[in-house]
């Protein structure tokens, strides 16, 4: 079955700062996918990337960055230089294959606060 | 470029009576389709999805139904809703099973 774990529930940080939101996972499968989201107070799920099993490079765009790596089944996303527009709630999913239900599977979400 | 429109953006209704939440796909074809329901708390619980016109998979057993009429139409139902039917209800689309979902704006919905 999987599973993902977001262990931190909120973290609140002054601008700026970087700050990383930690996501860990659980899947039987060797070809799985995983995702992060943005949720700002709007609402809307912004997707952010998608990252399949056999790629674990590091991944950069802009300001934002992921550390993908398979030995401690962690998928974790930095901020770098946190902006007040950051605030959000930010999930992390996965997708395998396995069963057959097409979905994803949510982490609980971490909000996160970025303060002026 | 694809879109997705869900409406209304928000809706009060009293317990019992009837609920129909749309969502159309623009900018592709056939694509999956999903609803999903996050209550107060966070979490997203996956409802519905359906790879095709009048295929529809139940994720969670409850009072709720949808339907694919056209391809890239959904509709989320229910006959009599229930106090717990609140929450915010998010449709989505992906291209293939493995490829990300993207959402709608969302439908706040509110059972008194």
């Amino acid at each position: 079955a999987q599973k993902v774990t977001q262990a931190q529930t909120e973290i609140s940080v002054v601008e700026k700062e970087d700050v990383t939101l930690d996501c860990v996972y659980e899947t039987r499968d060797t070809t799985y996918y995983l995702f992060w989201y943005k949720q700002p107070p709007s609402g809307e799920l912004v997707f952010l990337i998608r990252r399949n099993s056999f790629d674990e490079q590091n991944e950069i765009s802009g300001r934002y960055s992921w550390n993908f790596q398979k030995s401690t089944s962690s998928f974790n996303f930095t901020i770098t230089a946190s902006q007040v527009v950051d605030s959000a709630v930010y999930f992390c999913a996965l997708s395998d294959l396995s069963g057959s239900a097409r979905q994803l599977t949510f982490g609980s979400g971490t909000q996160l606060t970025v303060l002026p | 470029s694809q879109t997705i429109h869900q409406w209304p953006a928000t809706l009060v209704q009293p317990v019992g009576s009837p609920l129909s939440l749309e969502c159309t796909v623009e900018g592709t074809s056939n694509p999956n389709l999903y609803w999903y329901r996050q209550a107060a708390g966070r979490g997203l619980q996956l409802l519905f999805y359906s790879v095709g016109i009048g295929q529809i998979s139940s994720e969670v057993p409850q009072n709720l139904s949808a339907s694919r009429p056209q391809d890239r139409q959904f509709i989320l139902s229910s006959k009599k809703l229930l106090l717990s039917d609140s929450g915010f209800y998010l449709c989505a689309w992906s291209l293939d099973r493995v490829s990300e979902q993207y959402f709608g704006p969302g439908t706040r919905l509110t059972v008194t």
